[in-house]
């Protein structure tokens, strides 16, 4: 019954290759987040989806693309993977009904890019 | 260009102790704020949210003040516990706004 769960927890790949973290959250919140956390653990928001729909796109390179196909799904692809992509991705979730909303975190991915 | 610090990267106390951390900001006019506790390898789980029209929050043994004079926040944890030891964050948000923005966390170690 995990609320925010995220696969795979570890990834690890090459250059140059394309993957896709994926996110689920099950508390029913209309609103879904991707962070990236880097070496120094500062937490940095990337994309955020409110109903399928994209409100947030910060300045992240274009070949991170994320993907809602519901309000509970929102997947993160990403190609041509470089090395300074290496970090730890969390997804994250909230109400909508309030931008005062607490944001419920998943276990994050680990990514590694060699 | 904003920016939020958190002053101090590592705090380290005796148990029993209250651990104090603070959150300052600039270039920033923020309706919430927000604490997350983290612990390593997992994600940031959520703490306390104040208003910018609350002075002050509390929560058993963790409470917050905001300052927005000051532009600060403080947050402490009275009574420390070695389970008290993690990271903590703090958080901005403008008023109609999603877009939560992080510091980099304290990492707070309470020795036994």
């Amino acid at each position: 019954d995990t609320a925010v769960s995220q696969t795979p927890k570890y990834l690890v790949t090459q250059m140059g290759n394309d993957k896709s973290i994926k996110c689920e959250q099950n508390l029913g919140h209309d609103t879904m987040y991707w962070y990236k956390q880097d070496s120094k653990k500062f937490l940095k928001i990337m994309f955020s989806y409110n109903n399928k729909e994209l409100i947030i796109n910060e300045t992240v390179p274009n070949r991170f693309s994320p993907k809602s196909p519901d309000k509970a799904h929102l997947n993160l692809h990403i190609n041509s993977l470089e090395l300074g992509d290496s970090a730890v991705y969390f997804c994250a979730s909230s109400h909508a009904s309030g931008t005062a909303s607490r944001q419920f975190f998943g276990p994050g991915t680990r990514l590694t890019v060699l | 260009s904003q920016k939020i610090e958190q002053n101090s990267e590592a705090l380290n106390i005796q148990e029993g102790k209250t651990a104090t951390l603070t959150c300052n900001y600039t270039n920033y006019s923020p309706a919430y704020l927000q604490w997350y506790r983290q612990d390593p390898g997992r994600g940031p789980v959520f703490l306390l949210l104040i208003r910018e029209n609350e002075k002050e929050k509390r929560k058993e043994r963790l409470k917050v003040t905001f300052d927005t004079t000051l532009k600060q926040s403080l947050f402490h944890i009275t009574a420390s516990q070695p389970a008290d030891s993690a990271t903590y964050l703090c958080a901005l948000s403008r008023s109609n706004d999603y877009k939560l923005s992080f510091g980099a966390g304290t990492t707070v170690t309470v020795r036994a």
